[in-house]
């Protein structure tokens, strides 16, 4: 089964930016996507399509993907951006999504 | 606006069944792939079941096979997932998700998501 390796958690500054990365072999050709839980609520999707951000999800989120790492850039951190950012690919062998273990983002 | 509201969920016995709900509304219900997405505490995603929008495909994950039944009913814009066998590792917050594909192969990733209902499975 397909992994997908995140760091449990990455700390930042409000203005500040931030980098959550997403390890996975041959990721360079997988489409890569980003979701955004706060405690207590559903996922929200913010980045698709490795850099495709849905209606409604502010310009400061990004995402980059590159060789065997895929990146979410949230800049100008706000203090309501704390929260857990998930990646998720395609398992094309299962034909199924596979999500990462998460990373908490906390705005000090 | 796309809403998703599960139900169903409760604490259940090793062994027991539950039938979660997920009624969906905000956009035309039959023309989408649909999934259940687990998650148990202070864990990651994982994903369970999902449905083409016809209702004519079914795709399981591997630990649920052959407990979990996915279904649909696209005259009432409603999703189910019938658990059988419950065990302990089944405990989690189910997830009702929108894909946004019609078809779940290539559906590559859930647009929208319900606020989940939690299954707890103990003695």
């Amino acid at each position: 089964s397909f992994v997908l390796t995140q760091p449990p958690s990455v700390s930042v500054a409000p203005g500040q930016t931030a980098r959550l990365t997403c390890g996975g072999h041959i990721f360079g050709r997988r489409s890569v996507h980003w979701y955004q839980q706060k405690p207590g609520q559903a996922p929200v999707l913010v980045v698709y399509d490795d850099s495709d951000r849905p209606s409604g999800i502010p310009e400061r989120f990004s995402g980059s993907n590159s060789g065997n790492t895929a990146t979410l850039t949230i800049t100008r951190v706000a203090v309501e951006d704390e929260a857990v950012y998930s990646c998720q690919v395609w398992d094309t062998t299962g034909d199924h999504p596979v999500f990462g273990g998460g990373t908490k983002l906390t705005v000090l | 606006e796309v809403q998703l509201l599960e139900s169903g969920g409760g604490l259940v016995q090793p062994g027991g069944s539950l039938r979660l709900s997920c009624v969906a509304s905000g956009f035309t219900f039959r023309d989408f792939a649909m999934g259940w997405v687990r998650q148990a505490p202070g864990q990651g995603l994982e994903w369970v079941s999902a449905i083409s929008g016809s209702g004519g495909g079914t795709y399981y994950a591997d630990s649920v096979k052959g407990r979990f039944t996915i279904s649909r009913d696209n005259s009432k814009n409603m999703l189910f997932l019938q658990l059988h066998s419950l065990r302990a590792e089944d405990r989690a917050v189910y997830f009702c998700a929108k894909s946004p594909q019609g078809g779940w192969y290539g559906s590559e990733f859930f647009d929208s998501w319900g606020p989940g209902t939690l299954v707890a499975v103990s003695s």
